[in-house]
């Protein structure tokens, strides 16, 4: 079964710092998509980072990124330069293909309360 | 632009009543979800329609039904709300059922009593 772990229940970082939220995940596909999705207190789902399984280079937006460790089936994500709005949950999810054919489905791990401190 | 629309925003049932939970997207996307999401458990999905005219269970379906409309509506059903059900509910578009991020409603939160 496909799984997603992030192993950081809450982190805090000091404004203008880097952060590394970890994210491990597991699945026997050899091609599968990985996403990072942000979800403020106000409680929508923000969609900040997509990564595929067969893209060789890490991915990038602005001041988030993903590295991307393919044989530790791990995918982080790094915010530079942490700022005050950046206070949110944050979600690793895995798209894989998921029971009928041509269907994939959105794998969420728990989260990670990220705080940013003036 | 409104992207995903979710109505009710907010609903309070007594346990054995039933509820819909409606939701719309206007952005030509085939695929289509529901998610569930509780304190310390992400987002678990409860049930999924690929494409116009297919649904299929996820994770969590029981106590659930949904209904594909058309492409752009997506139904989910409580036919007897029980106190487990109490969460917010998120429905979710994609362009295909492996194409694009996943773009969200605004959620819906439901008690039940």
């Amino acid at each position: 079964a496909q799984k997603i772990t992030q192993t950081q229940p809450g982190m805090f970082v000091q404004e203008k710092e880097a952060v590394t939220l970890d994210c491990t995940y597991d699945t026997s596909d050899q091609s599968y998509g990985l996403f990072w999705y942000k979800q403020p207190s106000s409680g929508e789902m923000i969609f900040l980072i997509y990564q595929g399984s067969y893209d060789e280079q890490n991915a990038t937006e602005g001041r988030y990124s993903l590295n991307f460790q393919k044989a530790r089936k791990s995918a982080n994500l790094v915010i530079s330069a942490s700022q005050l709005g950046d206070s949110a949950m944050y979600f690793c999810a895995m798209s894989v293909p998921y029971s009928g054919a041509g269907s994939y489905q959105l794998t969420f791990g728990k989260g990670t309360k990220l705080s940013v401190i003036p | 632009n409104a992207g995903v629309t979710q109505t009710p925003k907010f609903q309070v049932l007594k346990t054995g009543q039933s509820m819909t939970l409606q939701c719309a997207q206007d952005m030509n996307h085939n695929s289509m979800y529901w998610y569930r999401q509780d304190p310390g458990m992400g987002l678990r999905l409860i049930y999924y329609s690929a494409s116009e005219g297919t649904t299929d269970k996820g994770e969590v379906p029981n106590g659930y039904n949904v209904s594909r409309l058309n492409k752009r509506e997506f139904s989910l059903r409580l036919e007897s709300a029980a106190p487990s059900q109490t969460s917010v509910y998120f429905c979710a578009s994609r362009q295909g059922p492996n194409t694009g991020e996943l773009f969200f409603g605004e959620g819906s939160r439901l008690t039940v009593l």
